[in-house]
């Protein structure tokens, strides 16, 4: 079986605190972004999404930042809970033609000390 | 819930046996996707199919056979797996393939 793991960073931030999770994106071309969550044991879980002709969306208690010149994306957690705690995934649609697909970037594990 | 379903949710399976995985979606959706999560890699894209057909397969081994009978049903087909084929399959569905997907809870595969 397999004896080393993918090392994920991770953010550790305090109950209340804010917490912003980054992701550089590869490819110039990609119009569409997605953030997801995923809990142990579970599939991803979206949460929030963004396409390149904005640069900022808002939901609940989450923030999605888009910086197109330098091909960066970020998720912030306003108020973060222990139930935030997850690995998070950022995903970009890299669909150049009809074949439009998701590609995911190797995640960021967020624990949250209360 | 996502609204989409995979079984089973853990499998156990000999390098010489045949299984297969199924997903179904009540989304509604015309675009599904397989992906792999291992320990040792991020989720990896393995097929992508558009209203039943087929528009990408990611240099998957042959041993990998998915088959989309509808557009609401997927299948991965295994036969012949080896040891590092043990991961987590997820299955996912969007409406066109141009928004968000939606996963399934996943088939943990252990091949001994």
């Amino acid at each position: 079986g397999e004896s080393v793991g993918l090392h994920l960073p991770t953010l550790s931030v305090q109950e209340g605190d804010n917490s912003i999770i980054n992701c550089a994106y590869s490819n110039s071309a990609s119009d569409y972004f997605i953030w997801y969550k995923q809990e142990s044991g579970k599939g991803p879980q979206f949460i929030i999404d963004i396409r390149s002709n904005m640069d900022k969306r808002q939901g609940q208690r989450v923030t999605v930042l888009l910086n197109k010149t330098v091909k960066h994306l970020s998720l912030q957690i306003a108020a973060t809970q222990p139930g935030d705690s997850a690995v998070y995934f950022c995903a970009e649609n890299k669909g150049l033609d009809s074949s439009y697909k998701l590609i995911f970037g190797s995640g960021t594990r967020l624990l949250v000390r209360p | 819930e996502t609204g989409v379903t995979q079984t089973p949710r853990h499998l156990v399976m000999g390098m010489t046996n045949k299984k297969s995985l199924k997903c179904e979606q009540h989304l509604g959706h015309n675009a599904m996707y397989w992906y792999k999560q291992s320990a040792k890699k991020p989720l990896e894209l393995m097929f992508v199919y558009n209203f039943k057909e087929q528009t990408e397969n990611n240099s998957v081994p042959s041993r990998f056979s998915p088959e989309c009978p509808n557009s609401s049903h997927l299948f991965l087909h295994l036969h012949t797996l080896q040891p590092e084929d043990s991961a987590l399959y997820l299955c996912a569905s969007s409406q066109d393939g141009y928004t968000e997907a939606f996963f399934g809870q996943g088939t943990r595969l252990t091949v001994v």
